[in-house]
């Protein structure tokens, strides 16, 4: 039982490459979400999902693109990364059937150059 | 605005010392209430959840958190600190609306913990 996990760990890019990032659970989770972490202030939500198929704009969506064709597999794509994207970006599951606890994965440090 | 703050952007005390750290919170209702550690390089682990009833809340690793609906806080405990709890922490909320389809946390902007041997 892995849990969730996030490909790849580390990733540079020039300013105008694109990439996605993969993020995989395990747990039969209906929702999964896609945070960034930047110094002071905390996580903020980029996409999430609540199901196969579904996806909805977080907090900060912008510059960013998502894709959930399996349960499992939550994708984040950059078409054109700016360094404003340079962070570190979490993917997360959770049960819609209680507890209320986000399991999050490793992390995936972008630096955008 | 809503919100959730963590006063504290970093708190050094020395091991077995006792360790408070605050969370504060501006909704009109109360919100579901998490906090989250994370260890260097890792993800985040939830330590501990309040959604209603007893104020005082038992978690893992030994840490407590208090609500106080007066206070708009949820402050974070632990007794007697470990070397080992060196880590950043983070106070989120499941805010009190209606339309959370996605039940989607709101997070503060974390406080480092850093501990003297």
């Amino acid at each position: 039982n892995a849990g969730v996990t996030q490909t790849p760990k580390f990733r540079v890019l020039k300013t105008g490459q694109s990439m996605t990032l993969l993020c995989a659970q395990d747990m039969n989770h209906e929702y999964m979400y896609w945070y960034r972490q930047d110094p002071g202030m905390g996580l903020r939500l980029i996409h999430y999902s609540v199901g196969e198929g579904t996806t909805a704009k977080g907090e900060v969506p912008d510059g960013y693109n998502v894709s959930r064709l399996k349960k499992q597999n939550f994708l984040l794509g950059l078409e054109s990364a700016a360094p404003s994207q340079t962070s570190v970006y979490f993917c997360a599951s959770m049960s819609k059937r209680g507890a209320w606890e986000q399991y999050f994965g490793p992390g995936t440090r972008l630096t955008v150059t | 605005a809503q919100s959730v703050t963590q006063p504290d952007i970093h708190i050094t005390v020395s091991e077995g010392a006792s360790l408070e750290l605050r969370c504060n919170y501006s909704y009109g209702a109360t919100p579901y209430l998490f906090w989250y550690v994370q260890s260097p390089g890792q993800g985040l682990q939830l330590l501990l959840k309040y959604f209603s009833g007893d104020t005082l809340v038992q978690g893992i690793k030994g840490f407590e958190a208090e609500f106080k609906r007066s206070q708009s806080s949820f402050n974070l405990r632990k007794p007697s600190v470990h070397w080992s709890d060196a880590a950043e922490y983070f106070c989120a909320v499941v805010p009190p609306m209606g339309n959370n389809a996605g039940n989607m946390l709101t997070f503060g902007g974390g406080t480092r913990l850093m501990v003297k041997p």
